[in-house]
């Protein structure tokens, strides 16, 4: 059972334009919510997490929205850049699960000149 | 600089051969974990540390095997027993095992001979 999905396998959006990323959970016990940016034969990258007691955090371009009644959050990248192509993974934990994070399957974004 | 490196960046396996990964810590994290991720999939957790001494299967944790005897160290082994072992090996730590951010290495590539 897959309680970590992120429906759209790829994205394309133009340079200076926005990027949505999309991510569904179905276990209501997640408590902490991540993104994560990937290269190609690399080790994932952190870039913003946000707890389930908020709804929105933000750090520079990226914003990640949690709507927790939808059981659903979202990445905002504004405005995007070519440099942030890459593969990007939500991620979800919960206390009780000893912290270990249940991964989605990854969006590939491409953002075009 | 303080970060997490694994080692070897490329590893061959025999048939029927037992290999192992390394994993070090320098950020005086307490919680160690290992993922795999295969094409088009995301990261799938094998085995994860709270502590030294101490560790538990993840979701895959079949033929595979750790130790934790250094807070520092989080080695995994590919037993024979793995039929299916080539993948993308990700080694994470986090400063403590409750829903906290992990941060990655740069990961191993596993290939069977």
């Amino acid at each position: 059972d897959q309680q970590v999905k992120q429906n759209s396998p790829s994205l394309s959006v133009q340079e200076g334009r926005i990027s949505i990323l999309n991510c569904d959970y179905t276990n209501s016990m997640f408590d902490y919510f991540l993104w994560y940016k990937k290269y190609p034969a690399e080790g994932p990258t952190f870039l913003i997490s946000i707890s389930s007691i908020k709804d929105k955090n933000e750090d520079g371009r990226f914003t990640v929205f949690l709507n927790k009644s939808a059981k659903h959050l979202s990445l905002h990248i504004v405005p995007s850049q070519p440099g942030d192509s890459a593969v990007y993974f939500c991620a979800a934990s919960s206390n009780n699960q000893g912290g270990k994070l249940i991964f989605g399957q990854g969006t590939e974004l491409s953002v075009k000149p | 600089d303080g970060g997490i490196t694994q080692s070897p960046k490329y590893l061959f396996r025999k048939e029927g051969q037992n290999v192992t990964l390394s994993c070090e810590q320098n950020l005086n994290h307490d919680a160690m974990y290992w993922y795999r991720q295969d094409p088009g999939q995301g990261l799938r957790l094998i085995y994860y540390s709270q502590i030294v001494n101490d560790f538990q299967k993840g979701d895959i944790a079949e033929g595979y095997s750790v130790s934790r005897e250094k807070k520092e160290s989080f080695p995994l082994t590919v037993t024979s027993a793995q039929k299916n072992p080539t993948a993308f090996y990700l080694c994470a730590s986090s400063r403590t095992g409750i829903s906290e951010t992990q941060y990655f290495g740069p990961g191993t590539r596993l290939l069977v001979l």
